[in-house]
């Protein structure tokens, strides 16, 4: 596709299940970020992956959240035992290289609710 | 580390009046840095960037930001706003070498006829 395409856009879970965020970012692009938004609060920082490099976590909240990216292309953020505070839009970003600062493209994001 | 902060949660105007969202950033490196624009029920789209060069970039609709490094800031004007400039506004910082974008709290921009 033209875009950063993120699947679901809504998803409503019940508070201790697992969910899982999909990101198609743009063919191409390199690195691919995860944020969180949630209403009140900026974008939140949550994992950055780059070509072949290990990827930066720093911003993982807890040992719950886990996130994938295969191939170099299709990433999976996952969050284990659901609480309610997760609760958030989590937008994925794609951009060409690390060194290309033409800026990131975002995805509309998954809006999640949990129960 | 990089950090931003955007210190103004919240900026109201009217129409036609002009407006700056500031923006300052803490780096021990060279950065670079971009203003991105939520509209209502949308997602996020890059605004302008600063990359080198010219310290005054410009967007296509208006908006213009100068990067001060001895002030470490960046901030955002337009010298007339519409009504369909009404969003909320990020700031982001990211080192000139590679690495996460790391966003301000964004700042709110209503702007009422």
């Amino acid at each position: 596709g033209a875009g950063v395409s993120q699947s679901p856009s809504n998803k409503v879970t019940e508070k201790g299940k697992d969910v899982e965020l999909r990101c198609d970012p743009i063919s191409g692009h390199t690195a691919l970020y995860w944020y969180r938004q949630s209403l009140g609060q900026g974008l939140e920082f949550l994992i950055y992956f780059q070509g072949n490099s290990a990827p930066d976590k720093s911003g993982l909240p807890s040992d719950r959240f886990s996130a994938e990216r295969t191939g170099g292309s299709v990433s999976t953020l996952t969050i284990q035992r659901t609480q309610q505070e997760d609760s958030a839009v989590y937008l994925c970003a794609s951009s060409l290289q690390a060194r290309d600062r033409g800026g990131a493209f975002f995805g509309q994001g998954t809006r999640l609710t949990v129960v | 580390a990089q950090s931003v902060t955007q210190l103004d949660s919240q900026v109201p105007v009217f129409e036609e009046a002009p407006v700056e969202l500031r923006c300052n950033y803490s780096s021990s490196v060279s950065v670079y840095l971009f203003w991105y624009v939520q509209y209502p029920n949308q997602g996020l789209q890059l605004l302008l960037k600063y990359l080198s060069g010219s310290t005054l970039v410009e967007s296509i609709n208006g908006f213009e930001a100068e990067f001060n490094k001895s002030q470490t800031s960046f901030h955002l004007r337009k010298p007339s706003v519409h009504i369909s400039d009404t969003a909320e506004y990020f700031c982001a910082v990211t080192r000139d070498q590679g690495g996460k974008l790391i966003f301000g709290q964004g700042t709110e921009l209503s702007v009422k006829p």
